[in-house]
């Protein structure tokens, strides 16, 4: 079963707007990933955050996490038409498994 | 530098037949992972390989199956193909093996079993 929900499901914001993408998850975990994906391609890896982090940036974007609460944020800021994409979180169980739970998605749309 | 490699990008098969995809991890990665993007099932993780052993797999039925070659490519086979099993396959690598890091994907093999 999935161990991230993510929320919203769908987001449509215009162009110059901040978009926020929430992430949370059941059970302990190693570290925390972000990965957007174009319509039906690849996944792209935007940033990961370990479990005893509690914020980090990667120029437009602001990951958040809260062990206690068991979520994640992702920020993007000043956001582009070029952002349009599905994004995922991602967790990593403990143990090194190689394996990572990834949530259903928000699908951002950024409007011209 | 080239990134993970995919083939085919397309593959139809009919229920029963056997399918076969093939992986090439970026360079110097020795760890390749098999996903599975089936509609309304999300993302699904099928396999790890490290240095060529099958590290761990997923909830997947023993049908599906793999490899890692000696150069640290990778294939995915799917035998007794049933209806359910369409959906884009992903594969990724990563230069730290597990899940410590991040992951390199390819733009997937979309399977459609008829």
């Amino acid at each position: 079963s999935q161990q991230g929900e993510e929320d919203p499901q769908a987001l449509s914001i215009q162009e110059g707007e901040n978009a926020t993408m929430n992430c949370s998850y059941k059970t302990s975990i190693n570290n925390l990933q972000w990965y957007r994906q174009n319509s039906g391609r690849g996944l792209v890896h935007l940033i990961l955050i370990r479990s005893n982090e509690r914020e980090k940036h990667s120029g437009r974007l602001r990951v958040t996490l809260d062990t206690s609460k068991k979520s994640s944020s992702l920020l993007i800021t000043a956001s582009r038409a070029a952002d349009t994409a599905s994004y995922f979180c991602a967790t990593a169980p403990p143990g090194n498994t190689g394996k990572l739970i990834f949530g259903q998605g928000t699908t951002l749309q950024v409007k011209p | 530098e080239a990134g993970v490699t995919q083939s085919p990008t397309h593959l139809i098969k009919t229920r029963g037949q056997q399918a076969t995809l093939r992986c090439s991890p970026i360079s110097g990665h020795t760890s390749v992972y098999w996903y599975q993007q089936a509609l309304g099932l999300g993302l699904q993780f099928l396999l790890w390989y490290d240095e060529g052993e099958e590290r761990n797999r997923g909830n997947f039925p023993p049908r599906f199956s793999g490899r890692q070659f000696p150069n640290y490519s990778s294939e995915l086979n799917v035998n007794a193909l049933e209806l359910e099993d369409s959906a884009l396959y992903l594969c990724a690598s990563s230069l730290v093996g597990g899940n410590t890091g991040e992951l390199f994907f390819g733009e997937g093999s979309r399977l459609t079993v008829l």
